[in-house]
């Protein structure tokens, strides 16, 4: 059972908006602004799309958006594209000896 | 930036191996150098990592099994994985970033190691 909690799946229509959500504690996500988020198409690596709650990395569609709440981290993502469609791996910073932790992850898939 | 891992493969439970993940374009030695593993049942699990300076962290699931290293001259990061079990399976990524312990910016392709009798 992974640290942080995400929906196995979600999914939207092309040009529609989607949040995925990762859900963990005030020892993680609720005491740092250490959040990231990865993007994973089947056989390849993940691919960093926010780090520390809401930056995106040069290069990433202003199309990808995070935020926080509490212990609970959401990226949305607008204007759905079928390339969008992969899996998405939320990750934060853990006062626990881990020091990084993941979510489970969420299928995304674009109808 | 480009970075290669290789050293995977099939090994017994109790057996060693270690993987090794070349830089290029990406200076090993001064950069924050991650091992990351995914299995299918567990999603992605961080492993450990070596900063800059030299000091290692590792997750409490191989701590005192597995040791990062890295050789500055070849640019070279390893991770040396003993007493291997079944449950450390999985795809391992070597994974980097310039200027964070807690995130990742730059990632392998991965080496599947396969624990197994």
């Amino acid at each position: 059972q992974s640290a942080l909690t995400q929906p196995a799946s979600v999914s939207g229509s092309p040009g529609q908006s989607i949040t995925i959500s990762c859900t963990g504690t005030s020892s993680d996500i609720g005491g740092y602004n250490s959040v990231s988020w990865y993007q994973q198409h089947p056989g390849k690596a993940p691919k960093l799309i926010i780090y520390d709650v809401s930056n995106r990395p040069s290069g990433v569609s202003n199309r990808f958006s995070g935020s926080k709440s509490g212990n609970t981290a959401s990226l949305t993502i607008s204007g759905l594209q079928a390339e969008d469609e992969a899996y998405y791996y939320c990750s934060s910073y853990t006062t626990s000896s881990t020091l990084v932790v993941f979510g489970g992850g969420t299928k995304l898939t674009v109808l | 930036v480009l970075l290669v891992e290789s050293g995977g493969g099939l090994v017994q439970p109790g057996e060693s191996l270690r993987l090794s993940c070349v830089g290029s374009g990406f200076t090993v030695s001064s950069n924050y150098m991650s091992w990351v593993r995914q299995t299918p049942g567990k999603g992605l699990e961080w492993v450990s990592i070596i900063y800059s300076d030299g000091s290692a962290f590792y997750a409490d699931s191989v701590k005192g099994r597995f040791t990062i290293s890295r050789d500055n001259s070849k640019n070279i990061l390893y991770l040396q994985m003993n007493s291997l079990r079944s449950e450390d399976t999985a795809i391992y990524y070597c994974a980097g970033d310039c200027c964070s312990s807690r995130r990742v910016d730059h990632w392998g392709q991965g080496t599947l190691v396969t624990v197994s009798s």
